[in-house]
């Protein structure tokens, strides 16, 4: 089974400077797909960037992006010029592309503080 | 505008009682899940179900079961709350994932649930 390690439970930035966080996973699978997802103080969920492991150009999406690296399973999300409403969980996922594969695996989450 | 509604956003529940936790959607989506989040333990699959009356078990369906007599509605059922069941409960939908091609979830707001 697939699993997803966020090992930062907190991390704080002081507004306007670039903060990352950490993601490692554990596959077998060689094709699948990881996401940053950020739960703000209203719990919506929302999804902040994506990466399919085939693509080896790391996703990007205005200030977010991310550093892929397959060969170690790491995933890391890097938040340039940090704004207030960045302050949220932010939450590392997994998933498959097998065959009947239907579900994410999510990480254990990092709530980011911005200082202003 | 397409989203997932939870009919709660807080509920207190009495230790025994019978608890239901109710999710609707509205965009037609095959799949519907239920996840639990907590502290230091981020989103655990609860089950989820890809159709109308099949359901399959997530990480951790101990003291849960759930219910999907329609397609829009995806019910998870406390049978005798526990204490430890105190926790947030957050529902989810999406397309179904065939492959390669990946639909985003669309996540409800949350239920945070309370067990005395």
């Amino acid at each position: 089974a697939q699993t997803v390690t966020q090992s930062q439970p907190e991390m704080s930035v002081q507004e306007a400077e670039t903060v990352t966080l950490s993601c490692t996973y554990d596959t077998s699978e060689s094709d699948y797909y990881l996401f940053w997802y950020k739960q703000p103080p209203s719990r919506q969920m929302i999804l902040v960037i994506r990466q399919e492991a085939y693509k080896q150009q790391n996703a990007t999406e205005n200030r977010f992006s991310v550093n892929f690296q397959k060969a170690a399973k790491s995933f890391s999300l890097k938040i340039s010029d940090s704004q207030l409403g960045d302050a949220a969980m932010y939450f590392c996922a997994y998933r498959s592309t097998l065959q009947g594969a239907q579900k994410l695996v999510f990480g254990q989450g990092t709530r980011l503080t911005i200082n202003p | 505008d397409v989203k997932v509604t939870q009919s709660s956003r807080y509920l207190v529940k009495r230790t025994g009682e019978k608890v239901f936790l109710e999710c609707v959607q509205d965009m037609d989506h095959e799949n519907m899940f239920w996840y639990r989040q907590d502290p230091g333990l981020g989103l655990r699959l609860i089950y989820f179900s890809y159709d109308v009356k099949m359901k399959e078990k997530g990480d951790i369906p101990e003291g849960y079961s759930v219910s999907r007599e329609k397609k829009e509605r995806f019910s998870l059922i406390l049978e005798s709350a526990s204490t430890n069941q105190t926790s947030m409960y957050l529902c989810a939908s999406s397309l179904l994932w065939t492959g390669r091609a990946h639909y985003g979830y669309t996540f409800g707001s949350g239920t945070r649930l309370t067990v005395v």
